[in-house]
């Protein structure tokens, strides 16, 4: 129940492409899903995140999609370009609790 | 300059070994916390502290040990028990009063040999 299972695990894309990634939890306790960005190297930068009072959050090109009767969320990346090749991770977690659970990550890579 | 800040950047030591990690924050954040990453496996919690002289095991405590003596520096010592230590070790932070968000370091990688 505590799992978050993320897909798929490497993903390639065209420059201007669409990167979709996707994640499914089970626990219906979660209440905060946050999407975290990782370059080699480097520590995760919080990219974007949902609650789930709200279906869709777009922060530029970066959208999260929410669908709280699958139990599934995912980040689209539009006109992906090779400055966003990273691992991306997503997460989940309840309110007043410190634990993040995150899924295994995806390697984007984006070509010209 | 507000932020994280995790060194050494790498970090070698023979088995048998105890190793200190050093993470300090001046955001003036309540939380920290101490992650393992290994390659295809995500990131696992290894011990969390909300305030100054209190903190929880996470999900993977076994073999290390952790101090919060200050609230802006949140040690962890990767013990000789630590059956298999070579990971990239990633500390993070959280004001807890108004948000969910977790900030997070540059990492140390250590490597055992």
């Amino acid at each position: 129940q505590q799992q978050v299972k993320q897909s798929p695990q490497s993903l390639i894309v065209q420059k201007g492409g669409i990167s979709i990634i996707n994640c499914a939890y089970e626990n219906t306790a979660f209440d905060y899903f946050p999407w975290y960005q990782q370059f080699p190297g480097k520590g995760p930068a919080l990219l974007i995140a949902i609650r789930p009072d709200v279906s869709e959050k777009k922060e530029g090109r970066f959208t999260i999609s929410f669908n709280k009767s699958a139990k599934q969320f995912s980040l689209h990346i539009m006109d992906s370009q090779p400055g966003d090749s990273a691992t991306y991770f997503c997460a989940a977690s309840k309110y007043n609790t410190d634990k993040l659970i995150f899924g295994t990550g995806t390697r984007l890579q984006v070509f010209p | 300059d507000g932020g994280i800040t995790q060194s050494p950047k790498y970090l070698f030591r023979k088995e048998g070994q105890n190793v200190t990690l050093s993470c300090e924050q001046n955001l003036n954040h309540d939380a920290m916390y101490w992650y393992r990453q290994d390659p295809g496996q995500g990131l696992r919690l290894i011990y969390y502290s909300q305030i100054v002289n209190d903190f929880q095991k996470g999900d993977i405590a076994e073999g290390y040990s952790v101090s919060r003596e200050k609230k802006e520096s949140f040690p962890l010592t990767v013990t000789s028990a630590q059956k298999n230590p070579t990971a990239f070790y990633l500390c993070a932070s959280r004001v807890t009063s108004v948000s969910y968000e977790q900030y997070f370091g540059p990492g140390t990688r250590l490597t055992v040999t």
